[in-house]
């Protein structure tokens, strides 16, 4: 079975601080990808990015960065120096190898305050 | 543009009468999904279809139907709706996850369902 835990239900930062959102997976397949995606308060769902299980380098975006650790199955994301443009739901989801679903987490809400 | 539309975005129904959401997609999609999104639950996925005439149950899939005839639609259908499908519902498409990458999904604007 699958599952993705976002235990982050929500957060609240100020402005310009760093925040990291984390994700937890369980799968035991070998290979899985891993996504983000971005729910702004007008409601359409936004990809960020997508790692497969092969692939732990960490990766940077702008002031997005993502740490992939197989050793502790997690899939966190950092914004740093946040905005308010950042205030959102922001879901991370997995899919295998060997299925054709994909599972998303329950979500983190994220509200920068200016 | 490359989309994904549903229609309709917001719908108020009363218990039992019967209700389609459409989806379709102009990018020439293999797969595509549809989810439901709930507070505290995340979204979850009801149904999927690999493609033309294949269609497949996801994790909640009780109470709802689909139909892939056609590439570009993948309309939602429930027959006899209840209070506890009140929800958001999200369609989704990608290229395919028949490949070694499994590519990311486009999602649709969300229709807003309310059953009394």
């Amino acid at each position: 079975a699958q599952k993705v835990t976002q235990a982050q239900t929500e957060i609240s930062v100020v402005e310009k601080e760093d925040v990291t959102l984390d994700c937890v997976y369980e799968t035991r397949d070998t290979t899985y990808y891993l996504f983000w995606y971005k729910q702004p308060p007008s409601g359409e769902l936004v990809f960020l990015i997508r790692r497969n299980s092969f692939d732990e380098q960490n990766e940077i975006s702008g002031r997005y960065s993502w740490n992939f650790q197989k050793s502790t199955s997690s899939f966190n994301f950092t914004i740093t120096a946040s905005q308010v443009v950042d205030s959102a739901v922001y879901f991370c989801a997995l899919s295998v190898s060997t299925g054709n679903q994909f599972y998303f987490g329950t979500g983190t809400s994220l509200t920068v305050i200016p | 543009e490359a989309q994904v539309t549903q229609n309709p975005r917001y719908l108020i129904t009363v218990t039992g009468k019967k209700l389609t959401v459409t989806c379709s997609q102009n990018m020439n999609h293999e797969y595509m999904s549809w989810y439901r999104q709930d507070p505290g639950l995340g979204l979850r996925q009801i149904y999927y279809s690999m493609n033309v005439e294949v269609t497949d149950k996801g994790d909640v899939p009780e109470g709802y139907k689909v139909s892939r005839k056609e590439k570009r639609n993948f309309p939602l259908i429930l027959e006899s709706p209840s209070p506890n499908q009140t929800s958001l519902y999200f369609c989704a498409s990608s290229f395919s996850v028949l490949t070694s990458v499994r590519d990311e999904q486009f999602f649709g604007p969300g229709t807003r369902l309310t059953v009394l």
